[in-house]
């Protein structure tokens, strides 16, 4: 039992390319989730996910898109990054009455 | 709409005093509220959730809905608590959670 799996742990990007950071999870939750976290902001939610199939924009889409491919995996993609994207991703998952489980982090770094 | 502050961005104080970290939130319906906790190099892990009304490693919580408040308490630090602190709410579709800005505790020895 893994619980939530973020890779990769560590990017550089160069402004305009894109990639895809991953997130999957063995808990069997309905909902998952992608924060990205910044020095004073705290964690702000980007998308989420509440069931299979379902997505909802959180509180700072703009930038991103997310794709819930199966209960198990939700993944955040950035078209064309910019530098205000760099930032550490969290992804985390919940479900029933547990708390929220959050992965390792994606530390991103555009430049 | 929903919104947690957490007005202290960093907290300094030494091994063996109280501590209190602050949490207020605003939320028209009941909400559910957490600390979770951020140690160096580590995940963000639950640390408490009030509807618990436990303590983990010495720290409690009490909501307090007439303060709109949820603050973190702790009777004596210790050096191991140094983290980043955050306060949570649960409302809305799916669970969704919000959080607060986030408050670093560091315990001096």
């Amino acid at each position: 039992n893994a619980g939530v799996t973020q890779t990769p742990k560590f990017q550089v990007l160069k402004t305009g390319q894109s990639m895809t950071l991953q997130c999957a999870q063995d808990m069997n939750h309905n909902s998952m989730y992608w924060y990205r976290q910044d020095p004073g902001m705290g964690l702000r939610l980007i998308y989420y996910s509440a069931s299979e199939g379902t997505t909802d924009k959180g509180e700072v889409p703009n930038g991103y898109n997310v794709s819930r491919l199966n209960k198990r995996e939700f993944s955040l993609r950035l078209e064309s990054a910019a530098p205000s994207q760099t930032s550490v991703y969290f992804c985390a998952s919940i479900g029933g009455n547990s708390p929220l489980h959050f992965g390792n982090g994606t530390r991103l770094t555009v430049t | 709409a929903q919104r947690v502050t957490q007005p202290e961005k960093l907290l300094s104080v030494f091994k063996g005093a109280p501590v209190e970290l602050k949490c207020n939130y605003s939320y028209s319906g009941s909400p559910e509220l957490f600390w979770y906790v951020q140690y160096s190099r580590q995940r963000l892990q639950l640390l408490l959730r009030h509807i618990s009304r436990e303590s983990i490693k010495g720290f409690t919580a009490d909501l307090n809905k007439g303060e709109t408040s949820f603050h973190l308490k702790k009777p004596f630090a210790q050096e191991e608590d140094s983290a980043m602190y955050y306060c949570a709410l649960s409302g809305g579709a799916g669970n969704m959670l919000t959080f607060g800005g986030g408050t670093r505790l560091m315990v001096k020895p």
